[in-house]
């Protein structure tokens, strides 16, 4: 299975600072990963499919690029509802398997 | 807008089943999208357990496909998860959520229901 290395595990940023959130595939995905953000208590909310495409309703600060086996998460400008756990997801292959998460917390 | 809502046994002892059901609604069961199940646990985080589709076909995780059984019933509008013979390391927050596939066979797990605890003990 293709495993999905995250890094790094833990980011601090201050509100209104970027963030660059990677993850490594341990072959190629071409461009099918996904990212997902996580709030305590709450089910994935799907941000990115197809490596840079913004699901319904993300706001444009999201942005994310990559294909083959290196990917970027990029936020421009943290706002406090970003504060949470980022996961990238391939569906690529089977099974589809999910990068072990990304906390990024307030500085 | 479519939702997501599972419901089934929250406590199953060792050795038993863990069943689970999936109710959608807002939208059809039977649209050209995958079914998906994804548990969660603090040791494991984030693990897909397989999809299924309205016609039945399915794919499983390997690590668990001799025990995972999923199926779909497109007249109530649910699909559902069998797991047996289950163990401590089954407890986790289980999820069921739509992959959607766009124009360009993008996917993604574009809605999720709220999650449910299975606790096994």
């Amino acid at each position: 299975e293709i495993v999905l290395t995250q890094s790094p595990a833990t980011l601090s940023v201050s509100p209104g600072e970027g963030a660059t959130l990677s993850c490594r595939a341990s072959q190629s995905v071409s461009s099918d990963l996904a990212w997902f953000q996580q709030k305590p208590g709450q089910a994935p909310r799907l941000l990115i499919y197809g490596a840079s495409a913004r699901a319904t309703g993300i706001p444009a600060r999201f942005s994310a690029s990559g294909s083959g086996t290196e990917f970027t998460l990029t936020i421009s400008s943290l706002q406090s509802e970003d504060f949470a756990v980022f996961y990238c997801q391939q569906y690529n292959t089977w099974p589809r398997t999910f990068g072990q998460g990304t906390k990024v917390e307030i500085k | 807008q479519v939702h997501l809502q599972e419901s089934g046994s929250g406590l199953v002892k060792p050795s038993g089943t863990l069943s689970l059901t999936c109710a959608v609604s807002g939208g059809s069961i039977s649209s050209s999208h995958w079914w998906t199940w994804v548990r969660q646990s603090p040791k494991k985080g984030l693990e897909w357990i397989g999809e299924i589709y309205h016609s039945g076909s399915t794919n499983y995780n390997p690590s668990l496909k001799s025990r995972v059984t999923m199926s779909v019933d497109e007249t109530r509008s649910h699909f559902s998860l069998r797991l047996t013979s289950v163990t401590a390391a089954d407890t986790a927050v289980y999820y069921c959520a739509r992959d959607r596939r766009d124009d360009y066979n993008r996917r993604g797990f574009d809605v999720w229901g709220p999650g449910t605890l299975v606790t096994v003990s």
